[in-house]
């Protein structure tokens, strides 16, 4: 699994609130990348990073914002949480090598 | 606009048959095909590759071909175990976009005793 936690990994909260999902990375990949996954959609790239304080959108990334201050931490934000963004929510690092992504266990996100 | 696509949700097979999972793609800048395998409650695992400049590449029971004429690629499971019931996701990487990976929308095979 290259060492990619996330945390946390279940979260459920009320429309309009923020939260903030965390992945943190071991082995030092330049490269993160946070997605959603939801039924009949398969995997959905949200932003991604390619070095500390780089990061770029992804195919989803209205209402959602990143943030990589360390190369270890990828912070995935919603500012105002909706009903919409009940999913999924999977961190991967790598693809330096043969597009090789690792990714994270998960996080299931529940908007009320 | 699914540029990669898993046209069959999902698939049982027999243990011990071939199971063949299916991939097409719309985008002629791809470049680098991979498969993934995802078991529920997990991330998605790294199963297999293959870069275009190639038309098969093969790794023990696992076989992933590529037909760029058709823009298609399949995945063969030889043979099919049950520890191999999961989802797969195709997906793939253009030239000029980074690493950053496009996926289908999964196949749930179901590997039956």
């Amino acid at each position: 699994d290259a060492g990619i936690t996330q945390s946390p990994r279940h979260k459920v909260t009320e429309t309009g609130t923020p939260v903030t999902l965390r992945c943190h990375q071991t082995e030092n990949h330049r490269y993160m990348y946070w997605y959603r996954q939801d039924p009949g959609h398969g995997l959905r790239l949200i932003h991604y990073s390619y070095g500390v304080k780089d990061t770029d959108k992804g195919e989803v990334s209205d209402g959602y914002s990143v943030s990589r201050s360390k190369t270890e931490d990828f912070l995935l934000t919603l500012e105002s949480a909706t009903s919409s963004q009940t999913s999924v929510y999977f961190c991967a690092a790598g693809g330096e090598i043969n597009n090789e992504q690792f990714f994270g266990p998960g996080t299931r996100l529940t908007v009320l | 606009d699914q540029q990669v696509k898993q046209n069959s949700p999902s698939l049982s097979v027999q243990e011990g048959r071939i199971s063949i999972l299916n991939c097409d793609y719309t985008n002629s800048m791809f470049d680098y095909f991979l498969w993934y395998k995802k078991y529920p409650a997990e991330g998605p695992t790294f199963l297999i590759s293959i870069s275009s400049i190639k038309d098969k590449n093969e790794d023990g029971r696992f076989t992933v071909f590529l037909n760029k004429s058709a823009k298609h690629l399949s995945l063969h499971i030889v043979p099919s175990q049950p520890g191999d019931s999961a989802v797969y996701f195709c997906a793939a990487s253009a030239r000029g976009g980074g690493n950053k990976l496009t996926f289908g929308t999964g196949t749930q095979l179901k590997v039956e005793l």
